[in-house]
């Protein structure tokens, strides 16, 4: 079991620009979810999914952001027209209905950077 | 709405001194889960512990150890003889039964000093 990847580790890009980063969640796990973390605080919930279905979506995911687990497998997360205030660290985390309490596995993140 | 409240941003101590981390959460729901996570520099959250609403006994786990209070709606986290590997941020976290979002709070720093 190689854990949660995501891709890649850091980002920078020009405000404006759009960005996409990939999660592949531990292999087998069918829930996926988002998270944003900025500096100072705790990781905040985007959405999550259940095999390729988008079951929640916080309101912090403007209309700016797009995810997609497209074969039930790994996601992605998309940021269009990038702003300075999407600077934070993407976590993915996923979950099995096999593991107790549906405890989540998290990823090292991605740490994007808008200037 | 689920709330977590880590009042403690920033916490220092020494080399092998005790230290107690607090947590407060609020929720509507009867069957709910806590769970602390480490973050060490690195940035990955690490699992610690999960607890669900009705157990109220406390964990022990090595250095760790939990104390959940159902009465006072609190979940502390104690590392007793702390080292400086212990030195990270740690976070609180509360979910509902259904297994969805993990609603976090902000976080302490501790820094164990040699």
């Amino acid at each position: 079991d190689t854990g949660v990847s995501q891709n890649p580790r850091h980002k920078i890009t020009k405000r404006g620009q759009n960005v996409t980063f990939r999660c592949d969640p531990i292999s087998e796990h069918n829930r996926l979810y988002w998270y944003r973390q900025t500096l100072g605080q705790g990781p905040e919930f985007l959405t999550y999914f259940q095999n390729e279905a988008q079951l929640e979506k916080s309101r912090l995911l403007s209309d700016r952001f797009s995810a997609e687990r497209p074969k039930g497998s790994f996601s992605t997360l998309e940021i269009q027209r990038t702003e300075q205030g999407d600077s934070a660290m993407y976590l993915c985390a996923s979950s099995s209905p096999r593991e107790r309490a549906y405890e989540q596995y998290f990823g090292p993140g991605t740490r994007l950077t808008v200037t | 709405a689920q709330k977590v409240t880590q009042a403690q941003t920033e916490i220092s101590v020494v080399e092998k001194e005790d230290v107690t981390l607090d947590c407060v959460y609020e929720t509507r729901d009867t069957t709910y889960y806590l769970f602390w996570y480490k973050q060490p520099p690195s940035g990955e959250l690490v699992f610690l512990i999960r607890r669900n609403s009705f157990d109220e006994q406390n964990e022990i786990s090595g250095r760790y150890s939990w104390n959940f209070q159902k009465s006072t709606s609190s979940f502390n986290f104690t590392i007793t003889a702390s080292q400086v590997v212990d030195s990270a941020v740690y976070f609180c976290a509360l979910r509902d039964n259904a297994g969805n979002m993990l609603t976090f709070g902000g976080g302490t720093r501790l820094m164990v000093k040699p």
